[in-house]
């Protein structure tokens, strides 16, 4: 069964120190990858998606992913962090249902930036 | 501007009420989705809709009653909700729902915050 686990429930940062996020996937075959972000009272925004292309892979607002399949690794990252970045970061593994694209969500890393 | 909008933002309802929540999606896409968002609780997917078709209910109450009118608009009917329903409801959409769907990424609309009393 594909699933994905994000090693953190939480993350503290200085403003202007760099940012990783840990994610690890389950898949019996190539996944689609994606980071998602959540503001509070917001929905959910897609930062970057991982498709079998270039192994490390740029989203908005200046983070990447770099997916490593030896370690079944695709953990989130930024060089320097903006007050801005606080929010809820979801791992997303994306897999066939019965005729839909269904999103395996883990359970989300709380990013917290501190001044 | 997010490309998928919910109404309401926010909704208090006792357990003998019945209301409906919305979604509308203005990006061209034919698959929309309900999720249920409680706290400390993965995202959990109730409904998914394809061309108006539901092709997905993810052992969801019954007291819970989706509707997709067209492919823009979704709604979820609610009546006699219980305590454990409070949470975070999010519609999303996405392209399309075949093989080359696969990789499409759903977006997301900012949610209804649903409180039951």
């Amino acid at each position: 069964a594909q699933s994905v686990t994000q090693l953190d429930s939480h993350v503290s940062v200085s403003e202007g120190t760099p940012v990783l996020l840990r994610c690890n996937y389950s898949s019996s075959y190539s996944p689609s990858l994606f980071w998602y972000v959540q503001h509070p009272n917001k929905g959910l925004q897609l930062l970057l998606k991982y498709t079998s292309a270039a192994t490390l892979v740029k989203g908005i607002n200046g983070f990447e992913a770099e997916f490593k399949k030896s370690e079944t690794s695709f953990h989130l990252t930024k060089p320097s962090a903006h007050m801005s970045d606080a929010a809820e970061y979801f791992c997303v593994v994306s897999v066939p249902g019965t005729g839909f694209q269904k999103l395996v969500f883990g359970t989300g890393t709380r990013l917290l930036v501190s001044p | 501007e997010t490309g998928v909008t919910q109404t309401p933002r926010h909704l208090v309802m006792g357990m003998t009420n019945k209301k409906s929540l919305k979604c509308e999606q203005h990006l061209g896409h034919n698959a929309m989705y309900w999720y249920k968002q409680s706290a400390k609780k993965p995202l959990e997917l109730m409904f998914v809709y394809n061309f108006k078709e539901q092709t997905e209910n993810n052992s969801v109450p019954s007291r819970f009653s989706p509707e997709c009118p067209n492919s823009s608009h979704l709604f979820l009917h609610l009546h006699t909700l219980q305590p454990e329903d409070s949470a975070l409801y999010l519609c999303a959409s996405s392209q399309d729902l075949t093989g080359r769907g696969f990789n499409q990424p759903q977006h997301f609309g900012d949610g209804t915050r649903l409180s039951i009393l």
